[in-house]
């Protein structure tokens, strides 16, 4: 099966702009949607990005999900960071097999 | 709205059997084109997709822990379970049970909402 590489951590200060990486090993990124899903400490996993780019309802539009074909990877951007956001991101994706990838999760600093 | 519920003990001794049940607070199960689903999270580390039981009965394991889980839906359909063998103290871990959503070819794509979890302590 295939492998999510996410970097281990990401820090960035208050108002700006972070990206997350999540890179497939093998497959095309496109032939099955990437979620990303976001833990505070104490806290169960929610979803802030499905199908690749989708926001459920209820997760700001600061939240932000991409895929690039030309690196095989997803990513989730967080625009205007608040101290809130500061939490591990994990991208998760499956095979048509029903078998299902985490990532390794990324701890988000906000600095 | 949808809420699940782990339950089970605490700590367990390494070469036992862990044992959890995730109670559906809605007739869901059986009912609905949907998954059932347990993940965990050991201390320190990501995320890891355990077993998950399609609403036919159909079983999916991760290759790394199929020789020693098994899921399964209660009679009841109100409880899907979960029994993890010959456990270690790589198996502690927070567990989380999900319920799993499809996509549009069937897969199982993704999981909402998730129980708040319950920490298993493997040690002797």
């Amino acid at each position: 099966n295939f492998m999510l590489t996410q970097p281990h951590s990401v820090s960035e200060s208050p108002g700006k702009t972070v990206t997350i990486s999540c890179s497939r090993s093998s497959g095309s990124i496109d032939s099955t949607f990437v979620q990303w899903y976001q833990q505070r400490p104490g806290s169960s996993p929610i979803t802030v990005i499905y199908e690749d780019d989708q926001r459920p309802s209820g997760v700001p539009d600061r939240f932000s999900g991409s895929i690039d074909r030309s690196s095989n990877s997803a990513s989730l951007s967080i625009s205007g960071l608040q101290t809130e956001d500061e939490a591990d991101y994990f991208c998760q994706s499956y095979d048509r097999s029903n078998h299902v990838v985490f990532g390794g999760g990324t701890r988000l600093t906000v600095l | 709205q949808l809420q699940l519920q782990e339950s089970g003990p605490g700590l367990v001794k390494p070469s036992e059997t862990l044992s959890l049940t995730c109670t559906v607070s809605e007739d869901t199960i059986g009912t609905t084109d949907s998954f059932w689903a347990w993940i965990r999270r050991p201390p320190g580390k990501g995320l890891e997709w355990i077993a998950s039981i399609s609403f036919t009965g159909s079983t999916y394991y991760n290759p790394s822990l199929e020789s020693r889980v098994t899921i399964s839906v209660d009679t009841s359909k109100t409880h899907f379970s979960l029994r993890l063998n010959s456990v270690t103290a790589a198996d502690t871990a927070v567990y989380y049970c999900a319920r799993g959503l499809i996509e549009i070819f069937g897969a199982l794509m993704r999981f909402d909402p998730w129980g708040q979890g319950t920490l298993v302590t493997v040690s002797s």
